[in-house]
């Protein structure tokens, strides 16, 4: 079954380290990949996503993602936290019955200032 | 502008009690909507998606169900509720599965069974 993983639960950093958070998926399909993020009391919103073309995708507030295809990743980086990337981050990618989104179990970031 | 909305924000029901939970999309026409529960260290969990009214699909088996009585209305019910079903429910909506777009969510409802 198709699958979507994500290696960390919970990461702590403090402000200007670098970040880079895993995830794999497993679809033999057409890949559409997501990153999601969840700020404390907000709704989930759409960090950046790859579809096609240039593997090395750019999404809102520095955040990018490379998708490498031999390695079924997509891993999230950002070069330089800040205390406000505090927040969950959700990956997720094609999968279920008809290819509906399935997402990772998410990852925890906390910045400290 | 599509907008897609949620309600209640948060409920507290106890065990035995029905449920339901309304999701209503606004500026679009058949979109594909989905429910999602989102569990701590579990992620989002889909439950339920529908391509169109009437026409309901179940990803994991459960206490739940779900309705589509209207074109942008997705409605997630349950007739006794379990201790188990508490958690935090986001619906969803995109123009198609594979939508290159993703999906946009609700803002949710924090749903606590006791």
């Amino acid at each position: 079954a198709q699958s979507v993983s994500q290696h960390n639960h919970h990461v702590i950093l403090s402000e200007a380290a670098s970040l880079e958070l895993g995830c794999n998926y497993s679809y033999g399909g057409t890949v559409n990949l997501f990153w999601y993020v969840q700020y404390p009391g907000q709704h989930l919103q759409l960090l950046l996503k790859y579809f096609s073309g240039d593997p090395l995708v750019k999404g809102i507030k520095g955040f990018e993602a490379e998708f490498i295809k031999s390695k079924f990743s997509f891993n999230l980086r950002k070069p330089s936290v800040q205390w406000s990337d505090t927040a969950e981050y959700f990956c997720a990618g094609p999968g279920g019955s008809q290819g509906n989104l399935i997402f990772g179990k998410g990852t925890k970031l906390s910045v400290k200032p | 502008s599509q907008t897609i909305h949620q309600w209640p924000a948060t409920l507290v029901q106890p065990v035995g009690s029905p449920l339901s939970l309304e999701c209503t999309v606004e500026g679009t026409s058949n979109p594909n909507l989905y429910w999602y529960r989102q569990a701590a260290g579990r992620g989002l969990q889909l439950l339920f998606y529908s391509v169109g009214i009437g026409q309901i699909s179940s990803e994991v088996p459960q206490n739940l169900s779900a309705s589509r009585p209207q074109d942008r209305q997705f409605i997630l019910s349950s007739k006794k509720l379990l201790l188990s079903d508490s958690g935090f429910y986001l619906c969803a909506w995109s123009q198609h599965p594979g939508d290159s777009k993703g999906y946009t969510f609700g803002s949710g409802t924090r749903l606590t069974v006791v």
